[in-house]
């Protein structure tokens, strides 16, 4: 089995920051992707990456930069962090079988 | 325009009880619909999928889903719950590029011991 490691798990941030995330996956994964999680709104679709490279954006790619350097990464940029902005980050890698497989989530508080 | 429509917020019942968890859907084309569990603090899980074939697929867990084209539905079931089920369920669709996965807005569910 794999697992895919998001990092860093609690993110406190600053308005105007611009803040990181990281996603780690060792199942060799072509494709992985960027979602976002309000509370009783889902999951929306910020960037995907097909292979090494490749940035596709989704619903919600606005203040968000992406970046897919190697296949075992996939970095999320919040561009300038908006005040009291709350969300749960979580990435995702996809085997090619129509599957998700998520990392634990990047939970981010903007103060 | 795609949608998934969960019409449950948040569902309770008691351990050993059946529970049914509603998904509608609003796809053009081809798709795959699947469901995947939450536990809290944690990412998602998957749990079973439908694409063609037998309209009812089983999962883990004892979970099944029965897919209706006529409903735009795909539900999922399970006939006697543990507390341990209790998490957030999110129903989703895809096509066959997988480029994009639509999730509802999750069902809480809550299995009282």
């Amino acid at each position: 089995g794999g697992i895919i490691t998001q990092t860093p798990k609690f993110l406190i941030g600053q308005e105007g920051q611009k803040l990181t995330l990281k996603c780690q996956q060792n199942f060799n994964h072509d494709t992985m992707y960027w979602y976002r999680q309000d509370s009783g709104k889902g999951l929306r679709l910020i960037y995907y990456s097909i292979t090494e490279n490749d940035l596709q954006k989704g619903d919600l790619s606005e203040g968000y930069d992406a970046s897919r350097e190697k296949k075992s990464s996939f970095s999320l940029t919040v561009t300038s962090a908006q005040k009291n902005e709350m969300a749960v980050f979580l990435c995702a890698s996809s085997t090619g079988d129509e599957r998700l497989f998520f990392g634990h989530g990047t939970k981010l508080s903007v103060l | 325009t795609q949608t998934v429509s969960q019409s449950d917020a948040h569902v309770t019942v008691f351990e050993g009880d059946s529970v049914e968890l509603r998904c509608n859907y609003s796809y053009g084309g081809s798709i795959y619909l699947s469901w995947y569990i939450q536990h809290h603090g944690r990412g998602l899980q998957f749990l079973l999928k439908y694409y063609s074939g037998n309209p009812v697929v089983q999962g883990v867990n004892g979970f099944k889903a029965e897919f209706s084209k006529s409903d735009s539905s795909f539900h999922l079931r399970k006939a006697s719950v543990h507390w341990s089920d209790s998490a957030v369920y999110f129903c989703a669709v895809t096509n066959t590029g997988y480029q994009n996965f639509y999730f509802g807005k999750g069902t809480s569910l809550t299995v009282i011991p």
